[in-house]
Formats: structure tokens, sequence, C-alpha cells
């Protein structure tokens, strides 16, 4: 599975734009791109999930370069909820359709600041 | 989105007792769930693949005879931790994918509140 690579922490303030890099040098064909978000003690939630190019949805973006090594996790116009700890994950297509556990790797606390 | 629920939502026992954590899928049948323990300030780390009507899969390193897991019904998965120890103390979370959401996306799983399991 690809190994992820995303920075412990980061700070920011309310208002701005929040970017969270994430590293995935070893990524194969079959991974998808996938973010998750978990508040102290809750399980984590879903964000946004992408293979290349640019995905929106209604809370974040998700861009990713044509060589799919890095991705990057944009949040618009953050506030004091936004603080979490943000996970990047490489899950792989399972031929045959099914599910297999995800692979959490340390990910980033986002702290905001009033 | 699909909701799991899990029960208790803390626990606190005594060091050898035994106790049984359920994970509910509310509105959507679960053939498939997945249980994590994460550690205070460390990641989720995935413990064990519980199969509707057959065995569990666990990971490596984690002991089957202590954490039991038993999947009788599309929308329920239990894990018991026998003989519960110290060390054991942990946050545990399940999880589930809805195969009947035409979502698009990837193995999308929605996790439960988790259980804060505190052995004394």
């Amino acid at each position: 599975l690809a190994k992820t690579t995303q920075p412990i922490s980061m700070d920011s303030y309310e208002g701005q734009e929040v970017n969270i890099t994430c590293s995935h040098n070893n990524i194969a064909t079959n991974d998808y791109i996938t973010w998750y978000q978990q508040f102290p003690s809750q399980g984590p939630r879903f964000i946004i999930q992408g293979y290349k190019t640019k995905v929106t949805n209604e809370v974040a973006s998700l861009f990713i370069p044509a060589d799919r090594k890095s991705s990057t996790l944009s949040l618009p116009r953050v506030s004091l909820s936004d603080t979490a700890v943000y996970y990047c994950l490489a899950p792989r297509i399972r031929s045959g359709g099914g599910a297999d556990g995800l692979t959490f790797g340390k990910g980033t606390h986002l702290i905001i600041q009033p | 989105g699909a909701v799991v629920s899990q029960h208790p939502s803390w626990v606190i026992c005594k060091s050898g007792t035994s106790v049984k954590i359920e994970c509910r899928s509310l509105d959507f049948q679960a053939t498939t769930m997945f249980w994590y323990r994460q550690f205070p300030k460390q990641s989720l780390m995935l413990m064990a693949t519980s199969n509707e009507g057959s065995k569990a899969t666990y990971e490596q390193g984690v002991e089957k005879d202590k954490f039991l897991i038993n999947h009788a019904s599309l929308t329920l998965s239990t894990l018991t931790v026998t003989s519960a120890h110290p060390e054991d103390s942990s946050f545990y979370i399940c999880s589930a994918r809805d195969f009947g959401l035409a979502s698009g996306i990837y193995n999308e799983q929605f996790f439960g509140p988790g259980t804060r399991l505190t052995v004394l």
C-alpha cells in the first residue's frame, strides 16, 4: 500500500484558506486519494476523495497533480470548528468489489485560532 | 450519510474482566465491518475485519483469542475484550461500508463514535 506523509501539525486563523499537502511517492495505479477528518474522542469522518486533477465538494477541494505523487487538501475560509486531525489515505481498489480496512498514517493536527 | 452507532460510549472495568462493545449500522446493512483501536495521541490501527456469518480476519499482531469478534447479523458486530488488562485501555472504533449507497466514492467508510475503554 502507498505510504503517505503529511505535516504533523499546522496552525491558521479563522477565515483563512488552509492547504494541507500529502506526499505519496509510491502510489499505485489502483490507489485512490482519500481524506478523513477526526475530532477528539470521535470516529473519523470522510471529507473528500479523488484520483487525479481537481475534486471539489461542499466542504473542501482536493488537488492532485498529473504524477499523483502528492495531493493537497484545501479548506476554504476555516473556522474554529475545523480544528481537528486530518488524515490522508490511499486505499487500493480491490478487483471484484468488496471493502478493505483503511490504513491511517499519523495525520495532520490542524489548529485554528481566532 | 449512513449512520453507525456504538455501545457503550465508554466503559470502566476491573482487570481480568471481559467487556463487550457493540457496533450497529442503523440504516443500512453491512456485510463487512471493521474494528480499529486508537491510543492517546496516536493514529487509528486496524485490528480486524468482521464478516457477517463467517470468522473475522485479524491483522498481524492482534490476538484473536483476546479480541473476540462476532458478526451475527447484517447490522451488528460485537467486539469482546476478554480478560482485559490496563494495556488494553484504548479508544475502540468500528466502521462499515454501505454497499447500497451509490455515492461513487471508493471504499467510503462510515465510522461509529467510538468506545472509550478504561481498565483499572
